[in-house]
């Protein structure tokens, strides 16, 4: 049973483009999370989907992000016009439930240069 | 979600048992604690978690106070993989699904 899977594992983007991250949850899970680490600081929530449905998005941005999770396909962490702040570590988790633990993808790491 | 506290770091030499603490004196009467571990810049991993009565899997054991203000994770015998931060985590299990991450327990296995 293969884990959740991210991709890129590493993004190196320009000031002003898109980033664009991918995340497959583990078989038979229907719930997605994202969390974003800084350098040297702890893990941040950032947004919480189910499919097709944005459940809660309480740490993200107010602006240029965005997260999607399709009926078909992978979970999409969208960052437009990224900015060397946004370097990091972004994980995503999924679960099978409400109430369950998460399961933790390898993560992608964006460079904004 | 409530607030925990651990300690920074600590250090178990390898084979030994590592016990690292975690107090969550506010925790309220449907908040479960659960852990989780950080190795190197790797995705967390989950570990175990419980609501009132001690917890053990093929990882680790995990003991929760009477009162529940407070809990033990246990690596029976630990070896130098284990070397990671250790996160400490509040929640309740219906209502709020996103994970709280402190600064957790640098854990350092010692040969």
């Amino acid at each position: 049973n293969a884990g959740v899977m991210q991709n890129p594992r590493h993004l190196v983007r320009r000031r002003g483009q898109e980033a664009r991250l991918r995340c497959s949850p583990m078989k038979g899970h229907s719930h997605v999370y994202w969390y974003r680490q800084l350098p040297e600081e702890g893990l941040k929530f950032m947004v919480y989907l189910q499919k097709e449905n944005i459940i809660d998005e309480s740490g993200m941005p107010k602006e240029r992000f965005s997260a999607e999770f399709p009926k078909e396909g992978p979970s999409i962490l969208r960052i437009q016009q990224v900015v060397r702040g946004d370097s990091a570590a972004y994980f995503c988790a999924s679960s099978p439930d409400v109430g369950n633990e998460q399961y933790f993808g390898p993560g992608t790491r964006l460079t904004v240069t | 979600d409530a607030k925990t506290t651990q300690p920074t770091s600590m250090d178990c030499a390898e084979g030994r048992a590592a016990n690292l603490p975690c107090n969550h004196s506010t925790i309220s009467g449907n908040e479960y604690v659960y852990w989780y571990r950080q190795i190197h810049s790797q995705g967390p991993q989950y570990i175990i978690h419980g609501l009132k009565n001690n917890e053990t899997n093929e990882m680790a054991s995990l003991i929760i106070t009477e009162d529940r203000k407070s809990s033990t994770l246990i690596l029976p015998h630990a070896t130098l993989r284990d070397t990671a931060v250790y996160y400490c985590i509040v929640r309740v299990n219906f209502g709020n699904e996103k994970l709280t991450f402190g600064t957790g327990t640098r854990l350092t296995i010692i040969p």
